[in-house]
C-alpha cells in the first residue's frame, strides 16, 4: 500500500527552538513528495517539494529514500508557523496525504 | 486571477437530502480534486479528474459523485446526505497530476 504516516498529530515548541514534523511514506515506485500548509482562516498552500531541493520561510526538507522519509525542519521556529502541516506524496496517478500535524509555537 | 473558487462556503443539510458542491478554476489546469478534511483523518481524496473528459475514484468515493463539466469546472454531488458526510470539503487543481495543487477556499457542510 502506498501511504504517508505523519506520527504527531500536535506538536508544540518555544519561539526559537528547533522544530521538526515527521513524515514518513511507504511508495514502491519513484514518488514525489511534497509539504503544504494550512494557516488559520486561509486556503491550504505549498510549502516545498522536494525536487526544488529550495528553504520557504526558513524550512527544509531532505528526502531520505532510505529510510523513506521527508522530514520538515526548522532550526529557529517563529510565532507565525504555527499551522497545520500536510505531508503529501503523488505518485503515477495517485495522491495521498498525511493525517496532519499541527504545530503550535509558544511565544 | 481568482485562483481555485467554491460554492457555497458553508451548507446545512438534512439526512436524506442532496446537493452539489461547485468548483471552478481560472489557471487553465488539467487536474482538478475533492477532498475532505476531517479531523484527526487529514485531507482524503474522494474524486480526481486527470484531465477534462475523465474521472477516477480516490480513497473514499461512497456516497458521492462528480462531474468534470469542463475544463474549468468540477463539481460534486450528494445524492442522499448523511451525517457521516459532515466534513469541509476542499476542491484542488494543478497543471497535471504530478504537479503543486492550488486549493479553493473550501466548503463546511453539516448533515443534521
Amino acid at each position: 500500500a502506498q501511504r504517508v504516516t505523519q506520527p504527531e498529530k500536535l506538536l508544540s515548541v518555544f519561539k526559537g527552538a528547533p522544530v521538526e514534523l515527521k513524515c514518513n511514506y511507504s511508495y514502491s515506485g519513484s514518488p514525489e513528495l511534497f509539504w503544504y500548509v494550512q494557516y488559520s482562516r486561509q486556503r491550504l498552500q505549498l510549502l516545498l517539494r522536494h525536487i526544488s531541493r529550495e528553504s520557504i520561510k526558513g524550512f527544509t526538507a531532505d528526502l531520505n529514500k532510505g529510510e523513506t522519509s521527508f522530514h520538515l525542519k526548522k532550526p529557529f521556529a517563529q510565532e507565525e508557523d504555527s499551522a497545520m502541516y500536510y505531508c503529501a506524496l503523488t505518485g503515477a496517478n495517485n495522491l495521498f496525504f498525511g493525517t496532519g500535524t499541527r504545530l503550535t509555537v509558544i511565544p | 486571477n481568482a485562483g481555485v473558487t467554491q460554492t457555497p462556503k458553508f451548507q446545512v443539510l438534512k439526512t436524506g437530502q442532496s446537493m452539489t458542491l461547485q468548483c471552478a478554476q481560472d489557471m487553465n489546469h488539467n487536474s482538478m480534486y475533492w477532498y475532505r478534511q476531517d479531523p484527526g483523518m487529514g485531507l482524503r481524496l474522494i474524486y480526481y479528474s486527470a484531465s477534462e473528459g475523465t474521472t477516477d475514484k480516490g480513497e473514499v468515493p461512497n456516497g458521492y459523485n462528480v462531474s468534470r463539466l469542463n475544463k474549468r469546472e468540477f463539481s460534486l454531488r450528494l445524492e442522499s446526505a448523511a451525517p457521516s458526510q459532515t466534513s469541509v470539503y476542499f476542491c484542488a487543481s494543478s497543471e497535471t497530476v504530478k504537479r503543486i495543487q492550488y486549493f479553493g477556499p473550501g466548503t463546511r457542510l453539516l448533515v443534521l
